[in-house]
């Protein structure tokens, strides 16, 4: 089993706010990264670090971290941004790598 | 501007062995971690293991018994080998750069099916 959680699906309204959230325990020591996935396509890294944006990732994409939660927020959805979410972390061992168990965000 | 690109068989039996490779152009396989991830039909993501240019390995402890990640620095690519596979290996497999996820291969549908 994953040991980051993340709600199986969001929605949110045009132009409207949405956070995604991910919660465990690696998260208190490690920051996350953040991957999109459309449907057909290979995941795409928009965030990593503490709040770092890759080349090309607009700014309506952003990041935060408290405790044991990790939060990617849409400031201002667009249709485009309807995806799957995934975030990443090191897992318990701090050997390997867990991916959390996916966010569909439907943008209405 | 670094791309990977990757290959190899598509459908296999099960107890036979998966071995997929992945190419790096434009960039050196002697920086960063190297990595295989899968993604089973309508699942989400898990991580194989990885490998970086001195040869060191770090595996899922799920499929440590059954994977192998190795390198051909002359060739610039890096290999995925999983034995002894059944139904539950059917996935789609993707190479990735290990520096935050940030480069991914394009993937490679893999069905193992008698």
């Amino acid at each position: 089993s994953s040991e980051l959680t993340q709600d199986p699906a969001v929605s949110v309204a045009l132009g409207q706010t949405v956070r995604i959230t991910c919660q465990g325990d690696s998260l208190r020591n490690y920051y996350p990264t953040w991957l999109q996935q459309k449907p057909g396509q290979a995941p795409m890294l928009v965030i990593f670090g503490k709040n770092n944006r890759p080349s090309g990732i607009p700014d309506r994409f952003s990041g935060s971290s408290s405790g044991n939660t990790a939060s990617l927020t849409i400031t201002g959805a667009l249709a485009e941004d309807e995806a799957d979410y995934y975030c990443n972390s090191r897992d318990s061992s701090g050997k390997g790598y867990v991916f959390g168990t996916g966010t569909k965000v439907t943008v209405l | 501007q670094v791309q990977l690109q990757q290959w190899g068989a598509g459908l296999l039996k099960p107890s036979e062995t998966l071995s997929l490779t992945c190419a790096v152009y434009g960039g050196s396989l002697s920086d960063f971690y190297w990595t295989w991830i899968r993604q089973p039909p309508g699942k989400g993501l898990e991580w194989i293991g990885e490998i970086i240019h001195s040869g060191g390995t770090n595996y899922n402890p799920s499929l440590k018994s059954r994977v192998s990640i190795s390198m051909d620095t002359s060739k610039n690519q890096f290999s995925l080998n999983l034995n002894s596979v059944t139904a539950a290996d059917t996935a789609v497999y993707y190479c990735a750069r290990r520096n935050a996820f940030d480069i991914w291969g394009q993937g490679t549908m893999v069905t193992v099916s008698s």
